[in-house]
């Protein structure tokens, strides 16, 4: 069975501060990684996906992660955040038997000025 | 391009009544997954559906359901419910089946007195 762990589940952060929010995963065959982004009374917005090639992916709004296989991990990075990156964001994984993506539980954004 | 819509935006319902709720994909889409998000349990895979079949479903009670039409626009169906059932239903869309990237629509907010 496949799982995903986010570590933190708030993070708080200055505006134009670094930002990492980590993901790890469980799975016993090839997976697919994604992050997307939930603003407030919104559904869920992709920033961006792991599918295969090179395991540092850039994304939407000045995201980027990178695939670690042999620490499960995907982490979410961005070098300097602003106060409209406030928001949570999901880390999901999938594999290629079918449409259904897991998540992990959330990791709350929260710049400050 | 037209996003994913989703109808009713709210809606409120009363213990022991039925709901349907509806979702019209990204045009050219022809998977629809539904996900239930809750405070308490964050994000679950409620099912999926590829040209009008359903080709995987998470672990719901058999009260919810869902179909799929020739046009790809999906409904599912929650008899008989439950205050447990207050949460936003998301639904998904995606061009291919399985590893594809999922697009949201904005959600419905179901609340159950």
């Amino acid at each position: 069975a496949q799982s995903v762990t986010q570590l933190d589940s708030q993070v708080p952060v200055f505006e134009e501060a670094p930002v990492e929010l980590r993901c790890n995963y469980s799975s016993s065959v090839s997976v697919y990684l994604f992050w997307y982004v939930q603003y407030p009374n919104q559904g869920l917005q992709l920033l961006l996906k792991y599918l295969s090639g090179s395991t540092l992916v850039k994304g939407i709004n000045g995201f980027e992660a990178e695939f670690n296989k042999s620490q499960t991990s995907f982490h979410l990075r961005k070098p300097s955040v602003h106060i409209s990156d406030t928001a949570e964001y999901f880390c999901a994984v999938t594999n290629n038997q079918g449409g259904k993506l897991i998540f992990g539980q959330g990791t709350e954004l929260s710049v400050k000025p | 391009k037209a996003g994913v819509t989703q109808t009713p935006r709210y809606l409120i319902k009363t213990r022991g009544q039925q709901v349907t709720l509806s979702c019209s994909p990204i045009s050219g889409h022809r998977s629809v997954s539904w996900y239930q998000q809750t405070p308490g349990q964050g994000l679950q895979f409620l099912f999926e559906y590829f040209s009008e079949t359903q080709r995987n479903k998470g672990n719901f009670p058999g009260r919810f359901s869902g179909r799929q039409f020739s046009n790809s626009r999906s409904e599912m169906n929650v008899s008989t419910l439950e205050l447990g059932d207050s949460a936003l239903y998301l639904c998904a869309s995606s061009f291919l089946q399985g590893a594809d990237e999922q697009y949201f629509g904005p959600g419905t907010r179901l609340t159950v007195t």
